[in-house]
């Protein structure tokens, strides 16, 4: 079975661009979670969308969007990029459907997004 | 704010040690229990899960767990300088019941195994 896709692996944007980010999750997953990894904050939970639904958001301003479609890939938009906002994005994706408690994420390779 | 605190390191152990990596978390309502290894430039990977208080074994690795004092750890028997990366424990939130799945992460334990 594929693992968790993200495309593309490494950006390139300048301030005040924005950039969208790609993710197509394990086959039959229909969970799919957004995490940001910088050394100093390490992984900080973006959002989580399951069913083209956003069930929860995390501490991110409101230029942080993603979006899932009905195949449940998954994208994820920075408007307005800030230098900042560098980091690596990893999506997940996890088998989950109702409960909360028993399902593990499995992560993409991520994409690196420079901001200069 | 649910907190996820695991110390930073290095741990250094010696190549046949057991390495022990821990991991406290602020929720009591926790249900879910994840150890994740990252390599350095690579996405984590999932390594064992716990739901239920004690231990669980799986190969070199075992994850314990004790709900009453909030603390989960992983153990690594034999380790190898191939288990050398970093060790992210993750908790699952309870947010809001059966509609949400959430993993709180640690900032991560780097293990050092030395020849």
């Amino acid at each position: 079975k594929a693992g968790v896709t993200q495309t593309p692996r490494y950006l390139i944007k300048t301030r005040g661009q924005q950039v969208t980010l790609s993710c197509s999750p394990i086959s039959g997953h229909r969970s799919v979670s957004w995490y940001q990894q910088t050394p100093g904050q390490g992984l900080q939970f973006l959002f989580e969308y399951f069913s083209e639904t956003q069930r929860n958001k995390g501490n991110f301003p409101g230029r942080f969007s993603g979006r899932q479609f009905s195949n449940s890939r998954s994208e994820m938009n920075v408007s307005t990029l800030e230098l900042g906002d560098s980091a690596l994005y990893l999506c997940a994706s996890s088998s989950t459907t109702h409960t909360v408690y028993n399902s593990p994420l499995h992560f993409g390779n991520g994409t690196r997004l420079t901001v200069t | 704010q649910k907190e996820v605190e695991q110390n930073s390191g290095p741990l250094s152990v010696p190549e046949g040690a057991i390495a022990s990596l821990n991991c406290t978390y602020s929720d009591r309502g926790s249900q879910s229990f994840f150890w994740y290894r990252q390599y350095s430039g690579k996405s984590p990977e999932l390594i064992m899960f716990i739901y239920s208080n004690g231990d669980k074994e799986d190969g070199r690795f075992t994850a314990q767990l004790n709900k009453a004092s909030q603390y989960v750890s992983l153990l690594i028997r034999d380790s190898q300088p191939s288990d050398s990366a970093t060790y992210l424990c993750a908790v699952n939130e309870r947010i809001n019941t059966g509609t949400a799945s959430k993993l709180t992460f640690g900032t991560g334990t780097r293990l050092q195994v030395t020849l």
